[in-house]
């Protein structure tokens, strides 16, 4: 196991609803990424924390939205949900240094399982 | 913006046969990482590989990048059951973006 933890472990939402996920980084870890991974798909990056500011953001609209705590715990909002949020969402802990994204070996937890109806 | 193909999408193989896996990105990439995500399963980081024409070796598992830093491949020697799952590429690009492939799902017949 990573020692990446996320909560809950399924989660069923009406549309126009919001969300919040949350993730616990492995020890040591100062950097939490999410993602997003519909069925049969390869995950799709949402953005990255590190030490409590987001430095790197994907291809998703402000609607999704994240914090991170001084114990480098996260958590991802979505508010207004739609039927194609439904995925399973995943966050990786990993090791940064600034500057940038991290470019370090990622360790996932079990996700997320969200189902909007 | 950058785009990141795998082929074959599927492989079927006989439990002792070869299998590889290709990654290409449209663009020159940093470094590239190699996660395998069992069904039901989160991924799972294999490798990271970051010289032009770097060679990896670990136990039966061989992964490449190529010189131009634009493609990699991963290779399974004599696979067996355990190696099922699905095989993501992910290509970062300097630090702008981190971005998977769609995976080339794995089967192993016994």
């Amino acid at each position: 196991e990573t020692g990446v933890t996320q909560s809950p472990t399924h989660l069923i939402k009406t549309r126009g609803q919001q969300v919040t996920l949350r993730c616990s980084s492995q020890s040591g870890h100062n950097t939490v990424s999410w993602y997003q991974q519909a069925l049969g798909q390869g995950p799709q990056f949402i953005f990255q924390y590190y030490r409590e500011e987001e430095n790197g953001r994907g291809n998703f609209p402000p609607r999704f939205s994240g914090l991170q705590f001084p114990n480098y715990s996260s958590e991802l909002n979505v508010n207004a949900l739609e039927l194609d949020d439904s995925a399973l969402y995943l966050c990786a802990s990993s090791r940064g240094y600034g500057g940038g994204m991290s470019r370090n070996e990622q360790f996932f937890g079990p996700g997320t399982r969200l189902t909007v109806l | 913006g950058q785009q990141v193909m795998q082929i074959p999408q599927y492989q079927h193989v006989q439990e002792g046969e070869d299998f590889t896996t290709y990654c290409n990105s449209s663009t020159t990439l940093s470094n590239i990482q190699w996660y395998k995500q069992r069904p039901g399963g989160h991924p799972v980081f294999l490798i990271q590989l970051v010289k032009s024409g770097e060679v990896k070796k670990q136990k039966r598992l061989t992964f490449q990048f190529g010189e131009a830093k634009k493609n990699s491949s991963l290779h399974i020697t004599a696979t067996q059951t355990t190696d099922v799952g699905t095989y993501f590429c992910a290509a970062d690009n300097y630090g702008q973006n981190f971005v998977f492939g769609p995976g080339t799902r794995l089967s192993v017949l016994p």
